[in-house]
């Protein structure tokens, strides 16, 4: 059984653009959440959906957006990129929501924003 | 404020010794997990408790309701072991809080 997939691993962008980061779920399951992780504040929870809704939202500004597909895969936007942008994301998934269920994480996304 | 407070911060141990890393939170989660990230990032879920303990191999986690918190245990400690331990509450709906992880090295 696959994995959580997400692409790229590695990308580099400058201030002011945007990059949108890719997860695929494992296979049947339907809620995929995202976590930012950088030196100085660890890891923090962004959001999560579910069944292609946004059900919950951790304490980031509205710069960082997400969607899921009917497919259960799901983008993360970050649009006007900033320096303290650059981290690893992670997306997780899990069979229903990750409030009861454990959660299998994919193996990040490394952004640098110059 | 939902907080998570782990220590210790780093931990440095010999092959074969037992290993404690402890986690504390606040009221009101319905779940604590243990993962483990290896160099490179990856993230692994260890455990997901809500109540009592569970067992995998050498790797026992415990919760404690009443005193909110919780430890790890690793029996028999082995080198590939080393890696950053880190516990996070589920508060729900204010998604997963973190704790600051624990790094751990284990020397042969």
């Amino acid at each position: 059984k696959a994995g959580v997939t997400q692409t790229p691993r590695y990308l580099i962008k400058t201030r002011g653009q945007q990059v949108t980061l890719s997860c695929s779920p494992i296979s049947g399951h339907r809620s995929v959440s995202w976590y930012q992780q950088t030196p100085g504040q660890g890891l923090q929870f962004l959001f999560e959906y579910f069944s292609e809704t946004q059900r919950n939202k951790g304490n980031f500004p509205g710069r960082f957006s997400g969607r899921q597909f009917s497919n259960s895969r799901s983008e993360m936007n970050v649009s006007t990129l900033e320096l303290g942008d650059s981290a690893l994301y992670l997306c997780a998934s899990s069979l229903g929501s990750y409030i009861g269920n454990t959660i299998y994480f994919g193996e990040g996304s490394w952004l640098t924003v110059v | 404020k939902n907080e998570v407070e782990q220590s210790p911060q780093n931990l440095t141990a010999q092959e074969g010794e037992f290993i404690t890393i402890n986690c504390s939170y606040s009221v009101g989660i319905s779940a604590l997990h243990w993962l483990q990230q290896h160099p490179g990032g990856g993230i692994v879920s260890l455990f997901m408790l809500s109540s009592g303990k569970k067992k995998h191999g050498r790797l026992i986690a415990t919760i404690n309701i009443q005193e909110k918190h919780s430890s790890l245990h690793i029996t028999a400690s082995h080198p590939r072991d080393s890696a950053v331990y880190i516990c996070a509450a589920n508060y729900g709906a204010d998604g997963l809080t973190f704790g600051k992880g624990t790094h751990l090295i284990i020397q042969p």
